[in-house]
C-alpha cells in the first residue's frame, strides 16, 4: 500500500541553523501539506501546495519558512533560521485533491537546541 | 477565530465496551469534518470523512456523525480493543469561495482513549 515517507526521523540542530525536512509523497496525489505538533499540542497546518506553488498557507509559515518540490517525487520544508520553539514533530501529508482523504508521514521530529 | 473542540480529554474504558466521542466546531465556511486516529509519535490516519450533507459514515467499528446545523459531531467505537487505545481527532476543513476545500485543516485537541483488558 502507497505511504508518504518523510526523513528524517529525528533532527538535531543549533538555533540558527538551517534545516530541511524531507517527504516523499504518494505518487498520484496533487496535493502537498506540511503541519507540525509541537509536543502536547494539537496539530497546525503550516502549508498547502499544488501545481508548484503555495495555495493556502497559516501565519505560523512566515519568512523563515520555504516549501520546494525540487523533483517529481520529493517535497521539502526549509527553515532557514532556526528557533527553539520550532522544536516540534513536522508531519507531511499529501491528497489527490483538496477534498480528499489527507494521507499523513511518520512525521519527523525537529529538536532545536 | 476557527475552532475545533473535543470532549472529554481523555477516556478510559474496558475492552469490548463502546464509547462516544464528542466534537463542536466553529468553522466556517464548512467543507467537511474528518476524523483520524494518532498512535503516539505516529501521523495521523483518516477514519472518517463528512460533507455538511451527510450525517453518518461508518468505517468497521467506527461511526461518526455529522449535525450542520449545530456544527456537532461524534465518534462511536463499538466493542472496542487494545488496539484502539489511541488520540481521536476531530478535524474540519474550511470551503473556499467556490465551495470546496483548500485542504487546510483545522484540528482539534483530541481525545485520548485508553482500553483496558
Amino acid at each position: 500500500e502507497p505511504e508518504v515517507t518523510q526523513t528524517p526521523s529525528h533532527q538535531v540542530t543549533q538555533m540558527g541553523q538551517e534545516v530541511i525536512l524531507r517527504c516523499v509523497p504518494i505518487s498520484n496525489h496533487l496535493y502537498f501539506y506540511w503541519y507540525r505538533q509541537i509536543l502536547g499540542q494539537k496539530v497546525e497546518f503550516l502549508v498547502s501546495f499544488y501545481n508548484n506553488e503555495i495555495s493556502e498557507k497559516s501565519e505560523i509559515f512566515d519568512d523563515q519558512f520555504s516549501v520546494e518540490r525540487p523533483d517529481g517525487s520529493n517535497f521539502t520544508l526549509k527553515i532557514r533560521s532556526t528557533k527553539l520553539e520550532d522544536s516540534a514533530m513536522y508531519f507531511c501529508a499529501s491528497s489527490v485533491f483538496s477534498y480528499n482523504e489527507q494521507f499523513f508521514g511518520p512525521g519527523t521530529r525537529l529538536t532545536v537546541l | 477565530k476557527n475552532q475545533v473542540e473535543q470532549s472529554p480529554q481523555s477516556l478510559i474504558i474496558l475492552e469490548g465496551k463502546n464509547c462516544t466521542l464528542q466534537c463542536n466546531y466553529t468553522v466556517s465556511p464548512f467543507s467537511n469534518l474528518r476524523w483520524y486516529k494518532q498512535d503516539t509519535g505516529r501521523g495521523p490516519v483518516s477514519l472518517t470523512i463528512m460533507t455538511f450533507s451527510e450525517n453518518t459514515k461508518s468505517n468497521g467499528r467506527y461511526t461518526a456523525t455529522l449535525d450542520a446545523d449545530t456544527k456537532q459531531s461524534s465518534l462511536h467505537i463499538t466493542a472496542s480493543q487494545l488496539s484502539d487505545s489511541a488520540s481521536y481527532i476531530c478535524v474540519v476543513s474550511e470551503a473556499n469561495a467556490g465551495g470546496t476545500s483548500y485542504g487546510k485543516l483545522t484540528f482539534g485537541q483530541g481525545t485520548i482513549l485508553t482500553v483496558h483488558p
